[in-house]
């Protein structure tokens, strides 16, 4: 079974500045999607970031970039120019393709623990 | 867009009473849907996967009685917690699977058993 180590259960960040969120995984499957999730205080869970492992060139949304690591497993969260915002619960999460990528699968997603950003302005 | 939706967003009820809660896929049909409990400050566990047309698929430990599930169309699933006791209140979200490989999540709802 795959597992999601989130190492850091708080962190902190200026304003503006930018912090790195760390995440590793272990699998034996060579193909998988890894995500990155924010959690605000209104609970709604919000999807940050896709990485198909298959691709070698980092995943980016905006200010939100990831260093994916394939060999070592890692799958580090990149939030630059952090704003107030950006506050919330951020979890790793991984998923199976193994079978192919068909809708209706029932692959479920291995969560991390989550990590706890603070923003301070 | 990927919209997902639940309602109620807080509920309350009586100990003994079900209770049942809606997760709508708005603006995309899902064939899968999933239902997790995430108690605070813990990360989201899964409580069941459902498939439209077909039966749930429980997680271990999680009573597939006591816990309904119904995937009756692309866009609806429900969950329906029977006779419910305190030991039941606790934070339920919904997703929705888009593209056979994204999770949409719903807003989530607070049930509180008295």
């Amino acid at each position: 079974a795959q597992t999601v180590t989130q190492s850091q259960p708080e962190m902190s960040v200026q304003e503006a500045e930018t912090v790195t969120l760390s995440c590793t995984y272990d699998t034996s499957e060579s193909d998988y999607y890894l995500f990155w999730y924010k959690q605000p205080p209104s609970r709604q869970m919000i999807l940050v970031i896709r990485q198909e492992a298959y691709k070698q060139q980092n995943a980016t949304e905006n200010r939100f970039s990831v260093n994916f690591q394939k060999a070592a497993k890692s799958f580090s969260l990149k939030i630059s120019d952090s704003q107030l915002g950006d506050a919330a619960m951020y979890f790793c999460a991984y998923r199976s393709i193994v079978g192919g990528y068909s809708g209706g699968s029932n692959y479920k997603l291995t969560f991390g623990k989550g990590t706890l950003l603070t923003v301070n302005p | 867009g990927a919209v997902v939706s639940q309602h109620p967003s807080w509920v309350i009820c009586k100990s003994g009473t079900s209770v049942k809660i809606e997760c709508r896929s708005l603006d995309f049909q899902a064939t899968t849907m999933f239902w997790y409990r995430q108690f605070p400050k813990q990360s989201l566990m899964l409580m069941a996967t459902s498939n439209e047309g077909s039966k749930a698929t429980y997680e271990q430990g999680v009573e597939k009685d006591k816990f309904l599930i119904n995937h009756a169309s692309l866009t609806l699933s429900t969950l329906t917690v029977t006779s419910a006791h305190p030991e039941d209140s606790s934070f339920y979200i919904c997703s929705a699977e888009k593209y056979g490989d994204t999770q949409y999540f719903g807003p989530g709802t607070r049930l509180t058993v008295l």
